[in-house]
């Protein structure tokens, strides 16, 4: 699996958006970008994966870079619920592993 | 839905001492897994299924055995407890047509 880059923590002010940034510069041609998020106690959630082309959800955004390189998770509208640690994870589609890195611990403040 | 179910939620244990750790699924996926997350850490892989009858170590499988007799159940057993399993265990199981896992809520073991 390619190895990813979050930073460890930011902030984020309720009520606006939170731009999560991911970077995977030895992402492979055949590689999805996958994000979730664990909030405190619970197990890992899913979001949103895409392999190019941005994607939407109900819950958040994906942007990946034309080089794929780089990707951005945005969460529209953050709100206190959203305070969790964030995984962008790369991995092949049929890879059964998920390989969890340290994450980016997001705080969303009233 | 129930998702996946873990039992029990928490656990102590003396060392030596043996227990499993439940894991049931509802979705009629194939696919299964164990991880075990050390305080700030991520999760690590312990054992994994892709179907019943067939399982396969992760990166992490000493002290733990695993067996898939149904496609709904994925036990995790701890023949002999250690303090170093003091850990929190989640299971996963994933459906192949997005590649998505699921998690269960987790069990925190304590080994004193």
């Amino acid at each position: 699996d390619a190895k990813t880059t979050q930073p460890t923590s930011m902030d984020c002010a309720e009520g606006r958006a939170a731009n999560l940034p991911c970077n995977h510069s030895t992402i492979s041609g055949n590689e999805y970008v996958y994000w979730y998020r664990q909030i405190h106690s619970q197990g890992p959630q899913y979001i949103i994966h895409g392999l190019k082309n941005n994607e939407t959800n109900e819950m958040a955004s994906l942007i990946i870079t034309e080089d794929r390189k780089s990707s951005t998770l945005i969460l529209p509208h953050a709100t206190l619920r959203d305070t969790a640690v964030y995984y962008c994870i790369v991995r092949a589609f049929n890879d059964y592993k998920l390989s969890f890195g340290a994450g980016t611990t997001v705080t969303v403040r009233a | 839905n129930a998702g996946v179910t873990q039992t029990p939620k928490f656990q102590v244990l003396k060392t030596g001492q043996s227990m499993t750790l439940q894991c049931a699924q509802d979705m009629n996926h194939e696919y299964m897994s164990w991880y075990r997350q050390d305080p700030g850490m991520g999760l690590r892989l312990i054992h994994y299924s892709v179907g019943a009858g067939i399982t396969d170590q992760g990166e992490v499988p000493n002290g733990y055995n695993v067996s898939r007799s149904t496609t709904e159940d994925f036990p995790l057993r701890l023949l002999s407890a250690a303090p170093s399993q003091t850990s929190v265990y989640f299971c996963a199981s994933k459906e192949t047509a997005q590649n998505i896992q699921y998690f269960g809520a987790g069990t925190r073991l304590s080994v004193l």
